[in-house]
């Protein structure tokens, strides 16, 4: 089976600085993965995915950096903003599961004034 | 467009007592799911329907139902309520995009029984 699993469960930073969100995953089968942010009382929310043929992928303040060869991955969020507050997943799908996810439990990101 | 719509958002049950968890989707997506989350456990699959007439089971389906009523809306059903099914319900549905798995994620059941 597959296991997903976060650092920590809590991060601090302060407003401004760089946060890095790592996460790893125990199949080698693994070809897709996804980040999600969810705020307090609310769904999650896509972020950024990446697939396994690539290493890295950038959106908007996001960076997805994916290492195969130790099973890691990591979100790195740039000039972290209070409304960047939230728990943050990553999930992991394997090769012909069609489309099913497995969650890790989460980081807390606390922004600090 | 309100993509996935889930009722109630909140619901108190007595330990025995049964109810349906509704969702429903408007983004015609052919696969949806049922997750339920528990704090340091992060969201764990009930039950999922790959597409309309079809479900099956996830990893926690004991204690669970579900109906896949059309391929708009996929319900949740507690036959006999136990506390330890209390968490926060997730309903999720994802399109066939060739390349993305990302799920849409409704805002969520908070059930407590008591």
């Amino acid at each position: 089976g597959e296991s997903v699993g976060l650092h920590l469960p809590t991060l601090s930073v302060q407003e401004g600085d760089n946060s890095i969100i790592n996460c790893a995953y125990s199949n080698s089968a693994s070809d897709y993965f996804i980040w999600y942010k969810q705020e307090s009382g609310k769904g999650p929310q896509f972020i950024i995915d990446i697939r396994s043929n690539m290493d890295k992928r950038q959106g908007q303040r996001v960076t997805v950096l994916l290492n195969k060869t130790v099973k890691h991955l990591s979100l790195q969020i740039a000039a972290t903003q209070p409304g960047d507050s939230a728990v943050y997943f990553c999930a992991a799908k394997k090769t012909g599961s069609a489309r099913q996810l497995t969650f890790g439990s989460g980081t807390q990101l606390t922004v600090l004034p | 467009n309100a993509g996935v719509t889930q009722t109630p958002k909140f619901q108190v049950l007595k330990t025995g007592q049964s109810m349906t968890l509704q969702c429903a989707q408007d983004m015609n997506h052919n696969s949806m799911y049922w997750y339920r989350q528990d704090p340091g456990m992060g969201l764990r699959l009930i039950y999922y329907s790959a597409s309309e007439g079809t479900t099956d089971k996830g990893e926690v389906p004991n204690g669970y139902n579900v109906s896949r009523l059309n391929k708009r809306e996929f319900s949740l059903r507690l036959e006999s309520a136990a506390p330890s099914q209390t968490s926060v319900y997730f309903c999720a549905s994802t399109h066939t995009r060739q390349g993305y798995y990302g799920y849409t994620f409704g805002s969520g059941t908070r059930l407590t029984v008591v």
